[in-house]
């Protein structure tokens, strides 16, 4: 198992509303990415932070934003959830901006009724 | 952008047996390949990957190869076992910017007693 914790495990929300997932990266890892996976198809790319910056950002809208902490922890925020925004939140940490590997926590169910 | 294709989408194989998966990638400029294997209500985990600068790489029962030229790579599996038995998901990345993994659509394999 990777040192990627994600919380909470499973959120149910109703449209609208607003969420905030979290993710704390391996220890020695300063880069996290973002990723949607709906059911049945691989993971899709929102966006990375490296060193509290965006790094670069998936086909995903505005109402999609993160933060990344000096720590290296990170934030994913979802506004205005849709019903399509139910999915799998997984993020992965790589231990430098120029690293390949990238290890994945458990990930966050999100559920929007 | 990359875009990814992955074939078979559901693979059923005997134990014992091999079995491949393949992958193509449309960006000449991608130049890392991993593999990643999640069992149900788990997390992506890396299982191996491959750089641009080789053309085959193997650890134990599994190894995967990459064409450059024909722009594919494909997942081995041999001797296989029931624990073998998870989705596989074949992804591509480069060096520029963010390091966004682009993941295929997932192989469900499945390993027979």
């Amino acid at each position: 198992e990777t040192g990627v914790t994600q919380s909470p495990t499973h959120l149910i929300k109703t449209r609208g509303q607003q969420v905030t997932l979290r993710c704390s990266s391996q220890s020695g890892h300063n880069t996290v990415s973002w990723y949607q996976q709906a059911l049945g198809q691989g993971p899709q790319f929102i966006f990375q932070y490296y060193r509290e910056e965006e790094n670069g950002r998936g086909n995903f809208p505005p109402r999609f934003s993160g933060l990344q902490f000096p720590n290296y922890s990170s934030e994913l925020n979802v506004n205005a959830l849709e019903l399509d925004d139910s999915a799998l939140y997984l993020c992965a940490s790589s231990i430098e901006m120029g690293a390949y590997e990238q290890y994945f926590g458990p990930g966050t169910r999100l559920t929007v009724t | 952008g990359e875009n990814v294709e992955q074939h078979p989408s559901t693979l059923s194989v005997q134990e014992g047996d091999s079995a491949v998966i393949k992958c193509t990638y449309s960006d000449s400029a991608s130049n890392y390949f991993p593999w990643y294997k999640q069992e149900l209500g788990k997390r992506p985990q890396l299982i191996i990957d491959i750089r641009s600068n080789v053309g085959e790489k193997k650890d134990q029962r599994i190894a995967v190869t990459l064409n450059k030229t024909a722009k594919h790579f494909s997942l081995h599996i041999t001797e296989t076992q029931p624990e073998d038995s998870a989705v596989y998901f074949c992804a591509a990345s480069k060096n520029q910017g963010a390091q966004k993994l682009v993941f295929g659509q997932g192989t469900r394999l499945t390993i027979n007693p």
